[in-house]
């Protein structure tokens, strides 16, 4: 069965400085997608970065990096420079479908919820 | 300009009412979905709709129905509430079927059973 396992269920940065959160996965597959949502109190669900296992490259967008462990099946995600915006929950999102199957069924982990210290 | 867009936002209701939730995205999609959040913010697929077709359709009971009148369009429509359905539900799309296609959700319509 394919599981999302998200470890820190609360973390606390200071403004300016980097935050890892980690995130774990099992699947049978060899290739397959990653991602990495935020929800801010707001409640609208943000995506973040999204990562393809083939790649070698771990993504980045802006200040948000993944460090990407194929055989460790580990998806962490950085974060620099934190800012106040950036408190929220983040999810960990895996398909629970085949590589290039015909359905697309998220599995989220149970979420991060990181504060942002002025 | 929204691009999922569901209404209502809150929506405070009795038990053993029916209620319905609309969306609508403008992104052009063919997929769309529905996904609820519970108290502890577990997110778990509920349906998804392919082009009108109905293609994902979780152990939900089925006091739950989804309906699509076009692929731009899915209302969630709920029978007798039960205390338990209170939660925030999200609809959400993606421009195809395909796995690993990026999920764009709306901000979600918080349904309260008392």
């Amino acid at each position: 069965a394919q599981t999302v396992t998200q470890s820190q269920p609360e973390m606390s940065v200071q403004e300016a400085e980097t935050v890892t959160l980690s995130c774990t996965y099992d699947t049978s597959e060899s290739n397959y997608y990653l991602f990495w949502y935020k929800q801010p109190p707001s409640r609208q669900m943000i995506l973040v970065i999204r990562q393809e296992a083939y790649k070698q490259q771990n993504a980045t967008e802006n200040r948000f990096s993944v460090n990407f462990q194929k055989a460790a099946k580990s998806f962490s995600l950085k974060i620099s420079d934190s800012q106040l915006g950036d408190t929220a929950m983040y999810f960990c999102a895996f398909p629970r479908s085949p590589y290039g199957g015909a359905t697309n069924k998220l599995i989220f982990g149970t979420g991060t919820l990181l504060a942002v210290q002025p | 300009d929204t691009a999922v867009s569901q209404t209502p936002k809150y929506l405070v209701t009795q038990m053993g009412n029916d209620k319905s939730i609309k969306c609508e995205q403008n992104l052009g999609h063919d997929t769309m979905y529905w996904y609820k959040q519970d108290s502890k913010k577990f997110l778990k697929i509920m349906f998804s709709y392919n082009n009108k077709e109905l293609i994902i359709n979780e152990t939900v009971p089925n006091r739950f129905s989804p309906k699509s009148p076009d692929k731009a369009h899915l209302n969630l429509h709920i029978n007798s509430l039960e205390l338990g359905d209170s939660a925030v539900y999200f609809c959400a799309s993606s421009p195809d079927r395909g796995s690993g296609n990026t999920i764009y959700f709306g901000e979600g319509s918080w349904l309260t059973v008392v």
